[in-house]
């Protein structure tokens, strides 16, 4: 069974500062592996998808990277705003067809302006 | 805007009560998904259903029943629910041949 860990569990930074989330899982035979960002008592917003044969995927200032055989995936920040203040979750996509997609609790971001 | 709504947005209800939760998406998507998310817990998949057919149930109780009449509608019917499924139901879609899933806004559940 797939079991994911997102550390840190909530982090506060400074406006402006480069971050890191991490995320890492049990099962390294995953199709994809998506990255959302949720708003307290909201929905989830999807942010980079990264293909099982990419290592790493670029939108804006976010930079998510992929490393299928340590099990492990990497969100950067740059140059971080208080509008990136969210719940971020990684969630490794399994089961061709279904898409199944096993989450992790998230890392709570505060960007502190 | 993701392209997917779900009604009602906040929802109390009694354990004796039956009330239902509503997802709609009009992006063309052919898998609807339904998840559960708990305080402090992991979101976790409650159904999957490909062109109306449900093709993944994740051991949820009974009392939780899926409907899925047609591909741009997705419904949740509730009984007898306990207070321990209060929570956070997402609804979410996908494209036949896509990976990418988009979410609604959720459905917040409280059972007294």
């Amino acid at each position: 069974k797939q079991e994911v860990t997102q550390i840190p569990a909530a982090l506060s930074v400074p406006e402006g500062e480069n971050l890191v989330l991490n995320c890492s899982f049990t099962d390294s035979a995953i199709y994809n592996l998506q990255w959302f960002r949720q708003d307290p008592g909201k929905g989830l917003t999807s942010l980079l998808l990264i293909q099982s044969s990419q290592r790493e995927q670029t939108s804006g200032r976010l930079n998510a990277s992929l490393d299928k055989s340590s099990g492990r995936s990497t969100l950067y920040i740059a140059a971080s705003q208080p509008g990136d203040s969210a719940t971020y979750l990684c969630a490794p996509i399994s089961n061709f067809g279904n898409e199944k997609l096993t989450f992790g609790t998230g890392t709570r971001l505060t960007i502190i302006p | 805007e993701t392209g997917v709504t779900q009604t009602p947005r906040h929802l109390v209800m009694g354990m004796t009560n039956k009330k239902s939760l509503k997802c709609e998406q009009h992006l063309g998507h052919n898998a609807m998904y339904w998840y559960k998310q708990s305080a402090k817990k992991p979101l976790e998949l409650m159904f999957v259903y490909n062109f109306k057919e449900q093709t993944e149930n994740n051991s949820v109780p009974s009392r939780f029943s899926p409907e899925c009449p047609n591909s741009s509608h997705l419904f949740l019917h509730l009984h007898t629910l306990q207070p321990e499924d209060s929570a956070l139901y997402l609804c979410a879609s996908r494209a036949s041949g896509r990976i990418e899933q988009f979410f609604g806004p959720g459905t917040r559940l409280t059972v007294l």
